[in-house]
């Protein structure tokens, strides 16, 4: 099946630093990446949704200064959180698709900002 | 808008026992509906997807799921629990007329398996 790999699956940074969280597609070419965030014990939140070679859409709430997406190739996407604070700390989880297939999902990014 | 309700917050059941993981939707378009399966520490995996096709829908694991319109449900079975089967169940509607769509997820339902 498709697999979405995301690295690195667990950082630990202090704050006022910034992260960078890779999405790869390593068997098909992904038209469309998501990135999620989750809390502890609550379901996933979509940030936003971007297409290869075209600027990201975020949801309604989510800084686009803080949470920079470059998708640059049909590959890969990554996610940059920068000047990372304590309430940044979360689980990233990334998902890719080409048209007409459903979400593949990597294994997230458990980041902790000290 | 598209939205999910899972009713069940946790499900616990014995090993060997009927798994049944409730899922409503609403949708106001023909829907696209999916079960993901989270271990802890991990993303999604798909379990199942209806994408307008047969309505009782096999997954893998031995789940399946059937969409019921005239219900608005979706809801994830299995005949027999297995210890590996304990984990976090979404069920999720895409926004658009295609599975590639961004996807609405529901609260999720921690399934507990015991011995």
């Amino acid at each position: 099946g498709a697999v979405v790999s995301q690295h690195p699956s667990w950082v630990i940074c202090k704050s006022g630093t910034s992260v960078k969280i890779e999405c790869r597609s390593l068997d098909f070419q992904a038209t469309t990446m998501f990135w999620y965030r989750q809390f502890p014990k609550q379901s996933l939140m979509l940030m936003a949704t971007s297409n290869e070679g075209s600027k990201a859409t975020y949801e309604q709430g989510v800084e686009k200064d803080k949470f920079l997406i470059n998708h640059a190739s049909l590959t890969l996407s990554t996610l940059t959180v920068t000047s990372a604070h304590p309430e940044d700390s979360s689980f990233y989880i990334c998902s890719a698709s080409s048209r007409g297939q459903p979400q593949h999902f990597g294994d997230g990014t458990r980041l902790s900002i000290l | 808008a598209q939205s999910v309700t899972q009713l069940g917050s946790h499900v616990s059941v014995s090993e060997g026992a009927l798994v049944l993981l409730r899922c409503n939707y609403s949708s106001s378009v023909p829907p696209y509906l999916f079960w993901y399966v989270q271990y802890p520490n991990q993303g999604l995996q798909l379990l199942l997807k209806y994408t307008s096709a047969a309505t009782l829908v096999k997954g893998i694991n031995g789940f399946e799921a059937e969409f019921k319109k005239s219900e608005t449900s979706f809801h994830l079975t299995k005949p027999s629990a297995h210890m590996s089967d304990a984990a976090e169940y979404f069920c999720a509607v895409s926004d658009g007329g295609d599975s590639s769509y961004k996807l609405i997820f529901g609260s999720g339902t921690r399934l507990l398996v015991r011995p």
